[in-house]
């Protein structure tokens, strides 16, 4: 079975706080991702990577900063977390080109910042 | 801009109903749309992936069709139950300088009930 795991299903930070969010994939997939997820908004870009250092940046990645220092993991760095930030956060991987871009997603981390 | 519309927004049906979900995007020049189950309060479960070159795709009670031209797709669902109660969403990958990342539908929320 794929795998996109998440290192935490929730999180409660302090407002000000430096939070990390981990995320593994296990397919040696080039592309991973970044979205949150806010009732009425729907998924929202914030990061992806397309290979090991690379990033690019999505729909709103203000208050927020990304790693990828190897291929199978891709951190999500809140620098000073607020409570705008209050959210899930789904990572996502897939194939980089091709026709099997299909993407797997991880089991989301739910954080709350109080 | 490519932009993905789900409607309806939310169903709700009798158990044993065979039913439709629709997805419609605007730009037709896509090279596979996937379609995506979310249950409350976790990830997206990847259903089906459906190339540009396919009509059909199947998985058990689920098949997705795929008309490029006309820029729709329609996920079907046969003899529901009331496991099959999510969030459905579809999603096009948007070629971005050679990389791609997904452009979502707002979903269709879907209860069965018995």
């Amino acid at each position: 079975d794929v795998k996109v795991t998440q290192s935490s299903r929730y999180l409660v930070k302090r407002t000000g706080e430096k939070v990390f969010l981990e995320c593994v994939q296990d397919m040696d997939h080039e592309n991973m991702f970044w979205y949150r997820q806010d009732p009425g908004l729907g998924l929202r870009l914030i990061y992806f990577s397309y290979d090991v250092k690379m990033k690019e940046k999505g729909d709103i990645p203000e208050g927020y900063s990304v790693s990828r220092e190897k291929k199978e993991r891709f951190s999500l760095i809140l620098e000073s977390a607020s409570t705008n930030q209050t959210s899930m956060y789904l990572c996502a991987s897939s194939h980089r080109q091709g026709l099997n871009t299909e993407a797997f997603f991880g089991q989301g981390t739910r954080l709350t910042v109080v | 801009k490519q932009e993905v519309t789900q409607i309806p927004a939310a169903l709700s049906v009798p158990e044993g109903e065979n039913l439709v979900l629709n997805c419609s995007f605007t730009d037709s020049a896509i090279y596979n749309l996937q379609w995506f189950r979310q249950d409350p309060g976790k990830g997206l479960t990847s259903l089906l992936l459906i190339q540009s070159s396919q009509r059909e795709q199947t998985s058990g009670r689920l098949n997705a069709s795929l008309d490029k031209s006309s820029g729709r797709s329609t996920l079907y669902i046969a003899a529901s139950q009331p496991g099959d109660s999510a969030t459905y969403l579809c999603a096009v990958p948007l070629l971005s300088g050679g990389y791609n990342k997904l452009i979502f539908g707002a979903g269709t929320r879907l209860a069965v009930h018995p």
